[in-house]
């Protein structure tokens, strides 16, 4: 059970270059998130999906975009790279349920705009 | 979502329990407590959440005050491994939009 996957796990871009964080989950769960954590500082939500074809803005969604076509992925989209995007991003997945829902995270994709 | 407060940094001695603080005094009923930590340079790792009653599983427990005002995470025998941030959070359960940040959580430092 591989849980939650990024894809690629380090890349570096120059400023105004556009690239996408892939993202699958095999745990069949509704609810997808991307995150993005800047040095020494919490978790910051840029986009959610509460499922397929369903997606919405977080706290910091400025200069991304999502998709939602399957249940499985929930890639982001950056358009015009700029170096405030430089961070950490972290894709997780949850199953929603009244008694409480559990977050995955991946393990990280380090985005570097130069 | 309620806002939590915990201690920035704290310090355990490998083999003794670490007791992690959380305030959370504006929970509302139907809130959650979750408790996550972030070993360095890796994706945040669930370890217990509760609604009012203490929780325990194989990594923590989970003790919350009869007020639900305030919590404590505890892992009975820190390891080295164990050192990471801890993050507390309160959220209603199914509200996905609400997960917005982790805020800074506590550094907790096992040493030898």
């Amino acid at each position: 059970n591989a849980g939650v996957t990024q894809t690629p796990k380090f890349r570096i871009l120059k400023i105004g270059q556009s690239m996408t964080l892939q993202c699958t989950q095999d745990m069949n769960h509704n609810y997808m998130y991307w995150y993005r954590q800047d040095p020494g500082m919490g978790l910051k939500l840029i986009y959610y999906s509460v499922g397929a074809g369903i997606t919405d803005k977080g706290e910091v969604p400025n200069g991304y975009n999502v998709s939602r076509s399957t249940t499985e992925d929930f890639p982001l989209r950056l358009e015009l790279a700029a170096p405030s995007q430089t961070s950490v991003y972290f894709c997780a997945s949850s199953y929603n349920s009244l008694s409480g829902n559990t977050i995955y995270f991946g393990e990280g994709s380090w985005l570097t705009v130069v | 979502d309620a806002k939590t407060t915990q201690p920035p940094s704290m310090d355990c001695a490998e083999g003794r329990a670490a007791n992690l603080p959380c305030n959370h005094s504006t929970i509302s009923g139907n809130e959650y407590v979750y408790w996550y930590r972030q070993i360095h340079s890796q994706g945040p790792q669930y370890i217990i959440h509760g609604l009012k009653n203490n929780e325990t599983n194989e990594m923590a427990s989970l003790i919350i005050t009869e007020d639900r005002k305030s919590s404590t995470l505890i892992l009975p025998h820190a390891t080295l491994r164990d050192t990471a941030v801890y993050y507390c959070i309160v959220r209603v359960a199914g509200n996905a939009g609400n997960m917005l940040t982790f805020g800074g959580g506590t550094r907790l430092m096992v040493k030898p």
